[in-house]
């Protein structure tokens, strides 16, 4: 059984780029949840997909959108960049039985925008 | 709004001693609440969750309803419990999504 895992490790932007981050849900996963961690803070929650379908959006502007694909993969993509959207960003994937689900999270995508 | 509460940005303990890290959260209904640890150079992993009342790493967490509190505990702290610690709620009503403290660096000292 393989762990959730994330590409790229780092990935260094400029301001107003797009970026599209990557995560491979841990086998057997039908949930995929987003998160951003800033520098010393907890990570926050940015949207969650189940079954394809946002299911759960945080307190995140529309250029943050995303996409869960039949393999159950996902990517996070940010439009037009800002300078505060450097921060870790971490991808969670769990199995959602009845109202008991325990995600299971990747190493992160460390982004910097100049 | 649901929201959580490390007061502790950093805790240092001698080996040995008991550990106690704070977690108080607020929401109007009734919260899953988890405990997260993170280990340097490690990914985000789960410790333990409220429900299951599990003993994990000798570590246990009592939900206090009335206190809104979920502090996490330890009677004597080992070198291999240094790391980062996040309390985390998921809301009871469908919905899924983590609500994360800011986290408290437990750091023991040999």
């Amino acid at each position: 059984e393989t762990g959730v895992t994330q590409s790229p490790t780092h990935l260094i932007k400029t301001r107003g780029q797009q970026v599209t981050l990557r995560c491979s849900s841990q086998s057997g996963h039908n949930t995929v949840s987003w998160y951003q961690q800033a520098l010393g803070q907890g990570p926050q929650f940015i949207f969650q997909y189940y079954r394809e379908e946002e299911n759960g959006r945080g307190n995140f502007p529309p250029r943050f959108s995303g996409l869960q694909f039949p393999n159950y993969s996902s990517e996070l993509n940010v439009n037009a960049l800002e300078l505060d959207d450097s921060a870790l960003y971490l991808c969670a994937s769990s199995l959602r039985r009845g109202n008991q689900e325990t995600q299971y999270f990747g190493p992160g995508t460390r982004l910097l925008v100049l | 709004a649901q929201r959580v509460t490390q007061p502790e940005k950093l805790l240092s303990v001698f080996k040995g001693a008991p550990v106690e890290l704070k977690c108080n959260y607020s929401y109007s209904g009734s919260p899953e609440l988890f405990w997260y640890v993170q280990y340097s150079r490690q990914r985000l992993q789960l410790l333990l969750r409220h429900i299951s009342r599990e003993s994990i790493k000798g570590f246990t967490a009592d939900l206090n309803k009335g206190e809104t509190s979920f502090h996490l505990k330890k009677p004597f702290a080992q070198e291999e419990d240094s790391a980062m610690y996040y309390c985390a709620l998921i809301s009871g009503a469908g919905s899924y999504q983590l609500t994360f403290g800011k986290g408290t660096k437990l750091s023991v000292i040999p």
